[in-house]
């Protein structure tokens, strides 16, 4: 059964400070990997995608990596802003037919002044 | 290019009613995911249609819940004799095509609350 665990499931920071969210999936055959925020009362947006030959892959202060042997992905963030506040959430697709992403259950973060 | 709309944004229902939650995914995008919401809980896959196809259902309720994607207008997702355990924001994602490798566009969501 296909499955995409995070941790942890909800984290407060100071503004300004780094943290790091976890992501470990069990999805095959696996196609790739997404990190989504999900701001409150709204859809998720994409923040980065990764295949399985890439390690990491930035957006801005958003770094995202991927150790495909050990099914493993992390998101850090940077110099974290108000703005960040949000649920962060990891997607996995599998490369078959039918519904292809699992979503793991995402970590809330809140970052306070 | 207004993105995935879904409307109405909030329903509310009262036990035994129907409700009906439209999606109109992102212009040229022919595939569609609906998505079911339970507060503080992650998202979980309903249903994935292409035009005027159901490819893979097997995350919708057997009964009371059904979807639809026509040649023509947004996809509907339609929830017979609602319950308050219906209570919940269903999300609607579209992609251009089925390998995904394109990105999945959500939209903004529809808060069914049953009263």
């Amino acid at each position: 059964k296909n499955q995409v665990e995070q941790s942890p499931q909800s984290l407060i920071i100071l503004e300004g400070k780094n943290c790091t969210l976890q992501c470990n999936y069990t999805v095959s055959p696996f196609s790739n990997l997404r990190w989504y925020k999900q701001d409150t009362g709204r859809g998720p947006v994409s923040l980065t995608i990764m295949t399985f030959s890439e390690n990491t892959k930035s957006n801005g202060r958003y770094t995202a990596t991927l150790d495909a042997d050990t099914k493993q992905s992390s998101l850090h963030i940077t110099a974290s802003q108000l703005s960040d506040s949000a649920s962060y959430i990891c997607v996995v697709s599998a490369n078959n037919a039918g519904n292809m992403l699992t979503f793991g259950g995402g970590t809330r973060l809140m970052v306070k002044p | 290019n207004a993105g995935v709309m879904q409307n109405p944004r909030h329903l509310v229902r009262r036990r035994g009613q129907e409700a009906r939650l439209r999606c109109s995914p992102m212009k040229g995008h022919s595939h569609v995911y609906w998505y079911r919401q339970l507060p503080e809980e992650g998202l979980k896959f309903m249903v994935y249609l292409q035009k005027e196809n159901i490819i893979d259902e097997s995350g919708m309720p057997k009964e009371r819940f059904s979807a639809e994607f026509p040649k023509e207008g947004p996809s509907i997702l339609r929830i017979q004799q609602v319950v308050r355990g219906d209570s919940a924001a269903y999300f609607c994602a579209s992609s251009p095509d089925s390998t995904g490798i394109y990105g999945y566009t959500f939209g903004s969501g529809t808060r069914l609350t049953v009263v």
